[in-house]
C-alpha cells in the first residue's frame, strides 16, 4: 500500500536541478512531502490535496496528477541545506489518518 | 516551547522488558500518531488518535498499546520487549486533514 519512491538516491553539485517521483497503484485524496536530515526528525515541505495541484516554497516545489496519482518533487538551483532524505507520504482518503510513506530518496548536494 | 515533545530520545533495555515512551504536543492538533523508523528508514505508521478514536495498524504486534490520558498526550507503552522492536519511534500531530504533520524528535530504542 506504501508508495514507491524514485530514485532511490540522487547527488548533484550545488546549483544543479533535481526531481523526486511518487506513484500510488491506488486512488489518492493527498500526497505529503517531508525532509529528513540525519539524526533528526522529518520536517514537513508541503501537502497537495486531489484535483491536481502544484505548489511552490522557496526553491522547491511539487505537483500532484491526480489521474496518474503520481506527485514530483522539484528542487532547483540545489544547496548544500538540500540535502537529506526526502519522503513522499499519501492519503487515501481524507479522515483515515493512515499516511503511508515511501521508502525515501536520499538527496546528496555537493560544493 | 517545542511543539512536540518526545521523552526519553534515548532508551536501551533488555529483552523481555516493557518500557512506555511519553509524547506530548502543545499545538492544540486534534490527531496524534505513532510512527516506527527501522534501519532502512522506513517509517511505517502505528497507530492514530483523534478524538478518542484509536486505529491501529494491523501489522502491529498487540505488545504495543497507546495511551491517552488527554487531547495532547499519546503514550507508547511496549511489553515484552524483542530485538526486533529496536528502531527509532516518531510521534506526530496535525491540526487536520489539510496539513502535514509535525514529528517530535524522536526516541531511539535499542534493546539488547
Amino acid at each position: 500500500q506504501q508508495p514507491v519512491q524514485s530514485p532511490q538516491a540522487v547527488i548533484l553539485r550545488e546549483g544543479e536541478d533535481a526531481v523526486i517521483n511518487c506513484s500510488s497503484s491506488k486512488a489518492l485524496y493527498s500526497v505529503h512531502w517531508y525532509r529528513q536530515k540525519h539524526g533528526e526528525a522529518p520536517v514537513f515541505l508541503m501537502i497537495l490535496l486531489k484535483g491536481g495541484e502544484q505548489k511552490g516554497h522557496e526553491k522547491i516545489s511539487a505537483s500532484f496528477n491526480e489521474k496518474k496519482q503520481q506527485s514530483s518533487l522539484y528542487l532547483t538551483a540545489s544547496q548544500l541545506s538540500y540535502s537529506g532524505t526526502y519522503f513522499c507520504g499519501t492519503e487515501r482518503s481524507a479522515n483515515n489518518n493512515d499516511m503511508r510513506f515511501g521508502a525515501g530518496t536520499r538527496l546528496t548536494v555537493k560544493p | 516551547d517545542t511543539a512536540v515533545s518526545q521523552t526519553p530520545k534515548y532508551l536501551v533495555t533488555q529483552m523481555g522488558n516493557d518500557k512506555s515512551i511519553k509524547c506530548e504536543q502543545n499545538l492544540g492538533h486534534d490527531t496524534m500518531y505513532w510512527y516506527k523508523q527501522d534501519s532502512k528508514k522506513f517509517l511505517k505508521i502505528m497507530f492514530s488518535y483523534n478524538n478518542k478514536e484509536l486505529i491501529i495498524n494491523e501489522t502491529v504486534p498487540n505488545r504495543f498499546s497507546p495511551k491517552s490520558p488527554d487531547k495532547a498526550h499519546l503514550n507508547l507503552h511496549i511489553n515484552s520487549l524483542e530485538l526486533g522492536d529496536s528502531a527509532v519511534y516518531f510521534c506526530a500531530s496535525r491540526p487536520g486533514q489539510y496539513y502535514g504533520y509535525t514529528f517530535g524528535s524522536g526516541t531511539r530504542l535499542t534493546v539488547v
